[in-house]
């Protein structure tokens, strides 16, 4: 079956420019994530949905961070003016459930890799 | 805050030699504490999870014991195969009802023949 899927796998941008970074969550998945990964690093949560409701962007790192997931499926996350720190992997994982469900379960995505240059 | 400290890595053993990964975590309420494995080329996917205190997760041969007295959930193979290696993460779930899940930093693990 499809899990998580993203795209791009890879993203190259110039420091300044903004991007988008596109997952497609299970079909039928009430919660989705996105997760940034620095090298070496765990993943750092950044924000959460319940279907098209954003609950928690606790850990986007700045306003320049907008994640959006308009029809309950699929999300975008953004990143206006890149800058060099934003380079890492930023992980998408969606789940059955409503988070803080004990008996639920996070399928993440391959990860999308950024580079700033 | 919740968080979560792991062994640094990486950890080097033999084919059939004994793993231990060790976790300790600080949490406030009732978290879920998880062990994720990235395997070379592949996505995050969990290994396995404990809900509560005393709870013992298993699979593919590894064990964790959710340690609430120590604050700990230490990871363990009796006999690992060179098909473990991987990057292994401990994690937690917010334990008050919030959303976030907060990993550790990793452990790799390398496993020769």
């Amino acid at each position: 079956g499809a899990g998580v899927s993203q795209s791009p796998r890879y993203k190259v941008a110039k420091r300044g420019q903004d991007v988008a970074l596109r997952c497609d969550p299970i079909s039928g998945h009430v919660s989705l994530f996105w997760y940034q990964q620095a090298l070496g690093q765990g993943p750092e949560f950044l924000t959460y949905f319940q279907n098209e409701a954003q609950l928690d962007k606790s850990g986007l790192p700045s306003d320049r961070f907008f994640a959006e997931r308009p029809e309950g499926s699929v999300s975008t996350l953004k990143i206006q003016r890149t800058q060099q720190e934003d380079s890492a992997v930023y992980l998408c994982a969606s789940s059955l459930r409503v988070a803080g469900d004990s008996t639920d379960t996070q399928y993440f995505g391959p990860g999308t890799r950024l580079t700033v240059l | 805050g919740n968080s979560v400290t792991q062994m640094e890595g990486p950890v080097t053993l033999s084919e059939e030699a004994f793993l231990t990964i060790n976790c300790t975590y600080t949490a406030t309420g009732y978290p879920s504490l998880f062990w994720y494995v990235q395997y070379p080329g592949e996505g995050l996917q969990l290994l396995l999870k404990a809900t509560k205190a005393d709870d013992k997760g298993s699979n593919k041969g590894f064990e964790a014991t959710y340690r609430k007295e120590t604050t700990s959930f230490h990871l363990e193979k009796g006999s690992v195969q060179v098909s473990d290696s991987a990057v292994y993460f401990c994690a937690l779930s917010d334990g008050t009802g919030g959303f976030k899940t907060i990993f550790g930093a990793g452990t790799r693990l390398f496993v020769k023949a």
